[in-house]
């Protein structure tokens, strides 16, 4: 029972390099989320989507793409990376269940460093 | 503009002892929280989720509660143990979706 999968975990990037954090989820959630999380700090949300093909902003969307073209996956792109965007990365999933909220479920997280 | 505060950043106990975690926000209109887990470099593990028509859940040596009209929840852990040191999330559910707000979390140390 995998749940969310991150990939990398870790990974160093130079100023001005673009890369794609990987998330999956094997448990058939409509809704899926991108956090990052600084030191000291609560997560915040990137992007988020109700289902496949649609997506839409959070809190901290700039300077990142996301695309949601299966139920599955919800990869994460930065194009032109920032010292700024040296943080953790959190992928979470949820359950889509009317007139009630249910449970966020999350990855063990992407390391980033922008050197 | 929503915001959850969470009181105090870090707390350290001796073994056995029962404590609480303090979570405020400022929505009064809250609909559900739900309180996590945060292990050193790694994930979130969801303890409970408390909908805004109850007033507490219990999962073993933990109950949370949720008083909309102050704009409080609260984590008590009962006989803490040093495995229950970990970082303590608390996030409101906000703007549909399942989408949610954090607050930065409590850093508890349970020393033996």
């Amino acid at each position: 029972n995998a749940g969310v999968t991150q990939t990398p975990k870790f990974r160093i990037l130079k100023i001005g390099q673009s890369m794609t954090l990987q998330c999956a989820q094997d448990m058939n959630h409509n809704y899926m989320y991108w956090y990052r999380q600084d030191p000291g700090m609560g997560l915040k949300l990137i992007y988020y989507s109700v289902g496949a093909g649609i997506t839409d902003k959070g809190e901290v969307p700039n300077g990142y793409n996301v695309s949601r073209s299966t139920t599955e996956d919800f990869p994460l792109r930065l194009e032109l990376a920032a010292p700024s965007q040296t943080s953790v990365y959190f992928c979470a999933s949820s359950y889509l269940q009317i007139d009630t909220n249910q449970p966020q479920h999350f990855g063990d997280g992407t390391r980033l460093s922008i050197l | 503009k929503q915001e959850v505060t969470q009181i105090p950043a870090a707390l350290s106990v001796p073994e056995g002892e029962n404590l609480v975690l303090n979570c405020s926000f400022t929505d009064s209109a809250i609909y559900n929280l739900q309180w996590f887990r945060q292990d050193p470099g790694k994930g979130l593990t969801s303890l409970l989720l408390i909908q805004s028509s109850q007033r507490e859940q219990t999962s073993g040596r933990l109950n949370a509660s949720l008083d909309k009209s102050s704009g409080r929840s609260t984590l008590y852990i009962a006989a803490s143990q040093p495995g229950d040191s970990a970082t303590y999330l608390c996030a409101m559910f906000s703007g549909g979706y399942n989408k949610l707000i954090f607050g930065a979390g409590t850093r508890l140390a349970v020393h033996p």
